[in-house]
C-alpha cells in the first residue's frame, strides 16, 4: 500500500525558516518525481513544487511565489523527500501535501498519491 | 502560467442528478488534464487523469472530456458520497490548478 507520511509543520515567525519531511513506503520511491502542493486555508490548491527522479536528473522546479525561498530535496535511500522553507511569510500559511508525480516523464504529471497534510503556519 | 478557470464556483444539486463542472485552460493544454475530489479536512483524490482516463478504484458515474482548452468533468448520477469540491489540474506545463469547484446538497 503506497503511504506517504508528512512532518514536521508547526508554528513559526515570519522570517525563520522550516524544514517538511515527506515519509514515503509502499513503492519504489527512486523511480518518482515528487511534488509538493499546498493550500492556504479556506482556499484552493497550488503547487509549490517537484523534484524529478534521478533517471531525469534529480532536478527541481518551483512556482513563482516560492522560487528562492523554497528547496526541495530527496534521500532515495530513505525514501524521504524534503521541502526547505527560508523567509518565510504570512502568506506561506498552509496545509502542505506531499505527492507521487511522474514515473515516466521529465516534467510534472498529475498525482495519485496524496500524503495527509501538515499545517504551516507562519505568524508572529 | 496556464490559468484554469472552473465553473461554476458552486453548484446545489440533489442525489440523482447529473452534474457536470467545466474547466477551460488560458492556452491548448491537449489532453493533460485531472479532475480531483477533496472533503473537508481531508487530502484530494485523484479521479479522472489524462482527460478522460477513470482513475483504478473511482466510480463509473463520474467521467470526463474534452481537449485542448475546454473540459467537462460529469457526475452521471450524484450520490451522497459525492458532495465534496473538484479541482481540475493542467500538466502540460509546470502545473496549476482551477480553483475549486463546492458541489453542496440542494
Amino acid at each position: 500500500e503506497v503511504q506517504l507520511v508528512e512532518s514536521g509543520g508547526g508554528l513559526v515567525q515570519p522570517g525563520r525558516s522550516l524544514r517538511l519531511s515527506c515519509t514515503a513506503s509502499g513503492f519504489t520511491f527512486g523511480d518518482y518525481a515528487m511534488s509538493w502542493v499546498r493550500q492556504a486555508p479556506g482556499k484552493g490548491l497550488e503547487w509549490v513544487g517537484f523534484i524529478r527522479s534521478k533517471a531525469y536528473g534529480g532536478t527541481t522546479e518551483y512556482a513563482a511565489s516560492v522560487k528562492g525561498r523554497f528547496t526541495i530535496s530527496r534521500d532515495d535511500s530513505k525514501s524521504i523527500a524534503y521541502l526547505q522553507m527560508n523567509s518565510l511569510k504570512t502568506e506561506d500559511t498552509a496545509v502542505y501535501y506531499c505527492t507521487r508525480d511522474s514515473m515516466y516523464s521529465s516534467s510534472s504529471d498529475f498525482f495519485d498519491y496524496w500524503g495527509q497534510g501538515t499545517l504551516v503556519t507562519v505568524s508572529s | 502560467d496556464i490559468q484554469m478557470t472552473q465553473s461554476p464556483s458552486t453548484l446545489s444539486a440533489s442525489v440523482g442528478d447529473r452534474v457536470t463542472i467545466t474547466c477551460r485552460a488560458s492556452q491548448s493544454i491537449s489532453s493533460w488534464l485531472a479532475w480531483y475530489q477533496q472533503k473537508p479536512g481531508k487530502a484530494p483524490k485523484l479521479l479522472i487523469y489524462k482527460a478522460s482516463s477513470l482513475e483504478s478504484g473511482v466510480p463509473s458515474r463520474f467521467s470526463g472530456s474534452g481537449s485542448g482548452t475546454e473540459f467537462t468533468l460529469t457526475i452521471s448520477s450524484l450520490q451522497p458520497d459525492d458532495f465534496a469540491t473538484y479541482y481540475c489540474q493542467q500538466y502540460n506545463s509546470l502545473p496549476t490548478f482551477g480553483q475549486g469547484t463546492k458541489v453542496e446538497i440542494k
